[in-house]
């Protein structure tokens, strides 16, 4: 079974903080995904990546920058964290694209409150 | 929103007893993904359909998919304490770059 892990688990930090949260899956699957999940709007795409240094733009990139700098590594930036951004982020991998009819895996999630 | 409601939130049955859940879509997909999500853990996939399919089963999951009303559900049979957990669906809705677009979810909880 693929394996994602992410770091940190947990993470509190201030307005106007910079924030990375760390992404890899050791089953050399070719994309990344980055998602964050709210109450009542379910997982949303932030960014994704199919490939060491290749970025592209999900649905909610606003505040979020990402890089792939390697085909096992994911990272996401806040650089100037918001409350807004106060969220639940989840990171995937699949071995084909989106909606290739592939399964994505996905990691444990890490919680992040912007105070 | 790629998605219309999902027809209910939440749902509360006991050990068992038979549960459907269902969402509905508002684009064109290819597949339709059924994922778990235990508390505290990322999703999983359980089951997927494709648009050629009508019905799909995996032990006592059932899912359908209606092309023609744009909806699926997704049916567990003989419920266990085990199968608690928020359900979501997803298609492959074309955005600009053909993402996986997941609904909001359906809480199922199952009691002794």
């Amino acid at each position: 079974e693929a394996a994602v892990t992410q770091s940190p688990r947990n993470k509190v930090t201030v307005t106007g903080g910079n924030v990375t949260l760390s992404c890899r899956q050791t089953n050399s699957h070719n994309y990344m995904y980055w998602y964050r999940q709210d109450t009542g709007h379910g997982l949303r795409l932030i960014h994704y990546s199919y490939g060491a240094g290749n970025l592209q733009i999900g649905d909610v990139p606003d505040g979020y920058k990402a890089t792939r700098t390697t085909q096992e590594d994911f990272f996401l930036l806040l650089e100037l964290a918001s409350p807004s951004q106060t969220s639940l982020y989840f990171c995937a991998s699949s071995a084909e694209g989106l909606g290739n009819q592939d399964t994505q895996y996905f990691g444990p999630g890490t919680r992040l409150l912007v105070l | 929103s790629q998605w219309g409601e999902e027809n209910l939130q939440a749902l509360s049955i006991q050990e068992g007893e038979d549960v459907t859940m269902n969402c509905s879509y508002k684009t064109y997909t290819t597949v339709v993904h059924w994922y778990r999500q235990d508390s505290g853990r990322g999703p999983a996939l359980i089951i997927l359909i494709r648009s050629n399919e009508r019905e799909k089963r995996s032990g006592r999951l059932r899912a359908t998919l209606d092309t023609s009303s744009q909806s699926s559900s997704l049916s567990i049979t003989a419920a266990q304490c085990e199968d608690t957990a928020v359900y979501f669906c997803a298609t492959d809705a074309y955005q600009g770059g053909r993402a996986l677009i997941f609904g909001t979810g359906t809480t199922v909880s199952v009691s002794p």
